[in-house]
């Protein structure tokens, strides 16, 4: 089945404490993305990665770290989380096939944290 | 810088009616549109996307419209039912490879 995959689903912690939540897609998909979703705000892309070894910024980068080693994993780090980043955290995907944009995301079902 | 707003915030309407959602945006450079479902505890649903050189695209009882030059897409929901109610979204795309998402129109369709 094509899915995207988060773990932790649910997450409690401290302040400082260093996360990661990770993500891992099985469609070979080019494109994968992270977003915060804040009650009023939406969804804002956190950082997004076009390919292996290929990551920028996305609106909201600051206290957030991205690897991308392998095409179908792609890492949120938080080394140092604050409470302001209690959030609902989605990752997404999509393939690059025709063009960017054309293709549609896939999201995983969210990654709850709390930061104490 | 790209900002999406979608209006109503909340919809509560009753069983069968046809309704309409609404998405603006404020810079009509995009390459595409996208409307999203999300039910409560769940993650986006692709529902339909709309290149930027297309004016509308159907999926069974959905209907979405895309004017660029006026920053406007409309969803249309014919026959709307109970198992409609969620929350729906909308995202454009610019060439920064960036998604920018509305703020969402919460959908209760009552029984």
């Amino acid at each position: 089945e094509a899915q995207v995959t988060q773990n932790p689903r649910y997450l409690i912690t401290v302040t400082g404490k260093k996360l990661t939540v990770t993500c891992s897609q099985n469609m070979n998909h080019e494109y994968m993305s992270w977003y915060r979703q804040d009650p009023g705000l939406g969804l804002r892309q956190i950082y997004y990665s076009m390919n292996v070894e290929v990551t920028d910024k996305g609106d909201v980068p600051e206290g957030y770290k991205v690897s991308r080693k392998e095409k179908r994993n792609f890492p949120l780090i938080l080394e140092s989380p604050s409470p302001n980043q209690t959030s609902l955290y989605f990752c997404a995907s999509s393939q690059l096939t025709g063009g960017w944009g054309n293709q549609p995301q896939h999201f995983g079902d969210g990654t709850r944290l709390s930061i104490l | 810088k790209q900002e999406v707003t979608q209006i109503p915030a909340a919809l509560s309407v009753p069983e069968g009616e046809n309704l309409v959602l609404n998405c603006s945006f404020t810079d009509s450079a995009i390459y595409n549109l996208q409307w999203f479902r999300q039910d409560p505890g769940k993650g986006l649903t692709s529902l339909l996307l709309i290149q930027s050189s297309q004016r509308e695209q159907t999926s069974g009882r959905l209907n979405a419209s895309l004017d660029k030059s006026s920053g406007r897409s409309t969803l249309y929901i014919a026959a709307s039912q109970p198992g409609d109610s969620a929350t729906y979204l909308c995202a454009v795309t610019s060439g920064t490879y960036k998604y920018i998402f509305g703020t969402g129109t919460r959908l209760k369709v009552l029984a």
